[in-house]
């Protein structure tokens, strides 16, 4: 069974600040890694999506990586902005259940301006 | 290309009755998974259907709790008799039919918020 562990659970840092978030799985046959974004009373927005294979993606300001090996992502989010404060969700399917997500229970970002 | 639609958005029930959730999933997409977020935890799957097919219920509550994704028409969550436990956020998600043989994003409705009193 999966079990998907995201720390810290709560993050405050100033506006324009670089940050890591992290995640940690326990069982590395993974089919993909994603990182999910939900605002307050809202849905989930996808991210990012790195396959099995590859080491890392990038969006904008953002960018994240994967190391099965050791069960760890990161998700690294760059000049930090008031908008970015939301819930901060990763979710790492196992391969053969591929379409059943496995959410850690984020972290709650807060962007101070 | 309107995203995935869920409603009612907020639904109030008395302990017994029944609550019944509707998601539309995107244009276009053949699939759909039904996720749960009890307060302050993470969220949950808890089935993955294709038209007039689940494919995994796994998990899904043994009872009170049903799903269905007909040829025509949204998916349906059917909790019967509801209790005060099931008061959460209920979120639906749709992907499309994968053709490349990687996994496809889902993407999330808003969820609808059901209040057990």
């Amino acid at each position: 069974k999966q079990e998907v562990t995201q720390i810290p659970a709560a993050l405050s840092v100033p506006e324009g600040e670089n940050l890591v978030l992290n995640c940690s799985f326990t069982d590395s046959a993974i089919y993909n890694l994603q990182w999910f974004r939900q605002d307050p009373g809202k849905g989930l927005t996808s991210l990012l999506l790195i396959q099995s294979s590859q080491r890392e993606q990038t969006s904008g300001r953002l960018n994240a990586s994967l190391d099965k090996s050791s069960g760890r992502s990161t998700l690294y989010i760059a000049a930090s902005q008031p908008g970015d404060s939301a819930t901060y969700l990763c979710a790492a399917p196992l391969s053969g259940s591929a379409r059943q997500l496995t959410f850690g229970s984020g972290t709650q970002l807060t962007v101070l301006p | 290309n309107a995203g995935v639609m869920q409603n009612p958005r907020h639904l109030v029930r008395r302990r017994g009755q029944e609550a019944r959730l509707r998601c539309s999933p995107m244009k276009g997409h053949s699939h759909v998974y039904w996720y749960r977020q009890l307060p302050e935890e993470g969220l949950k799957f808890m089935v993955y259907l294709q038209k007039e097919n689940i494919i995994d219920e796994s998990g899904m509550p043994k009872e009170r709790f049903s799903a269905e994704f007909p040829k025509e028409g949204p998916s349906i969550l059917r909790i019967q008799q509801v209790v005060r436990g099931d008061s959460a956020a209920y979120f639906c998600a749709s992907s499309p039919l994968s053709t490349s043989g990687s996994s496809e994003t889902q993407y999330f409705g808003p969820g609808t918020r059901l209040l057990v009193l």
